[in-house]
């Protein structure tokens, strides 16, 4: 079955804690993006990649590093939280620009 | 990207019809207009798109104005499970980021 994962489904950590929510997909698509989403912003990119060892910032990448080593795999790194980026956290693949495919969903809380 | 302009929420009964209108004004020639839908507590999921001319599959159809500066999903028969938000999209064929901007879309509700 296609699909995108994520774990964790759901953390809550304190700030300046590094933590880091992996993304994996096995559709052997060249895209991924990371998306965050909040009450009335909708849903905001943060990183893209556009093949292993390519990635780009997004419109709201500040406290965000990605890493895009195999193609399956596009982690997001939080270096040092802090509570603005607590937030529902979406990851997202595709091949060409027709359908991007969601994972389910990290729920992040920041103390 | 051109934005879209969509009412905040609607109400369907089940197994009726339900059609969710978008209005893109600022459309450009080369925009496709995709919907994506997010039931509760899931992420954004794939309906349709299209560019020009009317489009069947087997969740929805799409129907787009002659001038393009308006589109409507359509549900043929409304099931519980179709209640979610609705969003209507418009995005370039390719570009480097690939990226959907998601309005706030519309909240469909299904009574049973």
């Amino acid at each position: 079955e296609a699909q995108v994962t994520q774990n964790p489904r759901y953390l809550i950590t304190v700030t300046g804690k590094k933590l880091t929510v992996t993304c994996s997909q096995n559709m052997n698509h060249e895209y991924m993006s990371w998306y965050r989403q909040d009450p009335g912003l909708g849903l905001r990119q943060i990183y893209y990649s556009m093949n292993v060892e390519v990635t780009d910032k997004g419109d709201v990448p500040e406290g965000y590093k990605v890493s895009r080593k195999e193609k399956r795999n596009f982690p997001l790194i939080l270096e040092s939280p802090s509570p603005n980026q607590t937030s529902l956290y979406f990851c997202a693949s595709h091949q060409n620009s027709d359908t991007q495919y969601f994972g389910p969903g990290t729920r992040l809380t920041v103390l | 990207d051109a934005k879209t302009t969509q009412p905040n929420s609607m109400e369907s009964n089940e197994e009726e019809p339900v059609h969710l209108p978008c209005n893109h004004s600022t459309i450009s020639g080369t925009d496709y207009i995709h919907w994506y839908r997010q039931l509760p507590s899931q992420g954004p999921e794939y309906v349709i798109h299209g560019l020009t001319s009317n489009v069947n599959n087997r969740m929805a159809s799409l129907a787009i104005a002659e001038d393009r500066k308006s589109s409507t999903l359509i549900l043929h028969r409304a099931t519980l499970r179709d209640a979610a938000v609705y969003y209507c999209i418009l995005k370039a064929w390719g570009g480097a980021t690939n990226k959907l901007i998601f309005g706030t879309g519309t909240l469909l509700a299904v009574q049973p």
